[in-house]
């Protein structure tokens, strides 16, 4: 198993300029989630899915959009990026509800 | 709304010392919680997961505790080795969100 991956590893944007996050997982987990970590802010929720179809906000959710569409998959949309983006984004995956979380080795983003 | 909070910040101490991790929590319904570790520059790899009934996880030279009623958990490392240097995590469930604290930076001086 791959576990939970993420692409890209490193992204530079423009501001304004959109891109999308992907994040996928194997374990065929029900639950998805991405947080954003910044210096002394620890890791913060953006988005999370408790299944395929079915999205809601963390925390941080303003800027960000998120879709469901299969069990695996869980991309992180960034409309109009915004230098307050910059930051490096994990995606993470458990069965059962909230249980035991998996990560993914995390997408370091500068936006510009 | 929950709040998580990991004290101390940092940590130095020597090599071979017995030390405790402190993570608090303000809401006491959760579902779990579980402690990471993450070096530097790198993702988060998971520790213990502690479910909302257990008092206590054990995985080799860690061993983590829960008291819900008081909204504490602490992590034990016996036997502190360099190795040990890193960045330690609790993150706290509730019904359908994760909270996490800021952590705890553990450094073992040789």
């Amino acid at each position: 198993n791959a576990g939970v991956t993420q692409t890209p590893k490193f992204q530079v944007l423009k501001t304004g300029q959109s891109m999308t996050l992907q994040c996928a997982q194997d374990m065929n987990h029900e639950y998805m989630s991405w947080y954003r970590q910044d210096p002394g802010m620890g890791l913060r929720l953006i988005h999370y899915s408790v299944g395929a179809g079915i999205t809601d906000q963390g925390e941080v959710p303003n800027g960000y959009n998120v879709s469901r569409s299969t069990t695996e998959d869980f991309p992180l949309r960034l409309l109009s990026a915004a230098p307050s983006q910059t930051s490096v984004y994990f995606c993470a995956s458990s069965g059962a509800g909230v249980g035991e979380q998996f990560f993914g080795p995390g997408t370091r983003l500068t936006v510009l | 709304k929950q709040e998580v909070t990991q004290i101390p910040a940092a940590l130095s101490v020597p090599e071979g010392e017995n030390l405790v991790l402190n993570c608090s929590f303000t809401d006491s319904a959760i579902y779990n919680l579980q402690w990471f570790r993450q070096d530097p520059g790198k993702g988060l790899t998971s520790l213990l997961l502690i479910q909302s009934s257990q008092r206590e996880q054990t995985s080799g030279r860690l061993n983590a505790s829960l008291d819900k009623s008081s909204g504490r958990s602490t992590l034990y490392i016996a036997a502190s080795q360099p190795g040990d240097s890193a960045t330690y995590l609790c993150a706290v469930s509730g019904r359908d969100k994760i909270i996490f604290g800021k952590g705890t930076r553990l450094h073992i001086l040789p």
